[in-house]
Parts: structure tokens; sequence; C-alpha cells
């Protein structure tokens, strides 16, 4: 099946720093979402982005899916914005997860 | 429109016991997945239906899990006996048939068997 890695797996920042997330991936995809899980457990839907980029407040995600790759971008962090970040992505294959991105965002 | 709702929210058993999670994907999406996050660790899928038909079960763990679709509506995952190793979080997700469709996830039900 398809691999996902996901860069950096830790990340320590002070409130408002701005980070870069990663997610590579092995194979074309027709589907690619970022999700936030809370501190409470909940997956949030962030970005449907199987190409180009869009944003959402502080938050932006670039998709270029010939290079395989994608970035989620976060500015002048937040302590909200603590908890894990993941990519899914979905191509011939059921949709697959990255391991995930631990953020931990102090005041 | 209601998201993709999961029930029971929590569920704590002892080893041996059974336990059925339910999912009620968003209506009119033939897609239902079950996924599960345990200790902290990936998400790793568990199966896939299409309305009722299951398209693939190659994440199930082992014959203790027992999932169904009735009617291509609401789904079951059934742990019967549970382990300790079982605990974690259960996610579901659904979307609409086809490609260019995201995945829309429950809270999920996180089990903790002791």
């Amino acid at each position: 099946g398809i691999q996902v890695e996901q860069s950096p797996p830790d990340l320590i920042l002070q409130e408002g720093a701005n980070s870069t997330l990663r997610c590579n991936f092995s194979d074309s995809v027709n589907n690619l979402q970022w999700f936030h899980q809370n501190p409470w457990g909940q997956l949030i839907n962030l970005f449907y982005i199987p190409s180009g980029t869009k944003q959402n407040g502080r938050l932006s995600a670039t998709t270029v899916a010939t290079e395989r790759y994608s970035l989620l971008y976060i500015s002048s962090s937040q302590t909200t914005d603590s908890g894990v970040y993941f990519c899914a992505v979905e191509g011939s294959y059921i949709p697959t997860f990255g391991r995930g991105t631990s953020l931990i965002v102090h005041p | 429109e209601a998201g993709v709702t999961q029930f029971p929210s929590h569920s704590v058993i002892e080893k041996g016991q059974t336990v059925t999670l339910r999912c009620d994907p968003i209506s009119g999406h033939d897609n239902l997945y079950w996924y599960r996050r345990v200790m902290g660790k990936e998400i790793k899928f568990l199966l896939h239906f299409v309305k009722e038909s299951k398209q693939d079960e190659s994440g199930m763990p082992n014959n203790r899990f027992l999932a169904e679709r009735t009617g291509g509506t609401y789904s079951t995952l059934k742990v019967q006996p549970a382990e300790l190793e079982d605990s974690g979080v259960y996610f579901c997700a659904s979307s609409q048939f086809g490609d260019n469709s995201p995945l829309h996830f429950g809270n999920g039900t996180r089990l903790t068997v002791t």
C-alpha cells in the first residue's frame, strides 16, 4: 500500500511562533486531508487538499501532487493548536494515515 | 447536516467481556470506515464498507472483531471477547462514493479494557 511519512514527529513551540509540518507520500493520490487531533481525542478536519493551496485563518496548506508532498503551515501559534496533526492520503488504496506530528505550544 | 456520530463515547469493560460500538455515518455516504488508534500510536485502518458490503477488512486484527453494516446505514463493531490490547480509540469515518470525496470522522469511542 501507499506509504505516508510525516515530519517532524515532535515539535515544541513558544506561543506566537510559526511552523511547517510536512507529509510525504509514495504514490499518486486522489485525496489528501490534514486533521488535528485535539487533547480530547477528536479528529478535526483542517483541510481537504489533494492539490493546490488553501488558507483558513492562521492555517494554510499546500499540496504538490506531482512531487508527492503536502505542507501544513501554522502561523502565530497558540496553545490551543497543541495536539497531533495527521495527514491522510487516498489513492488506489484505502485512506492511509501518517504517524502524525505531535505539537506542543507553550504559553 | 448531521455529522458522523459514534456511540458510546467511552466504554470501560473487563477482559473477556463483549462490547459493541456503533457508528451512524452522514446520510447518503456509501463509504464507511473503521479506524483505531492504540496508546497514542498511529491511526490504523480496520475495515471499509461500501453500502452494506465489506470491501476491505484487511486491517481487522483477529476474529474477535466483527463488523456489520445493516442495510447500508449504521455500522456496529463488536469485540468479543475483549483483551487488554484492544484498548484504544475507535474512529468511524464516512464519505461519498467516488473520487474527490473527503472523509468525515466521528468523535471516536474510547475503549478501555481492564
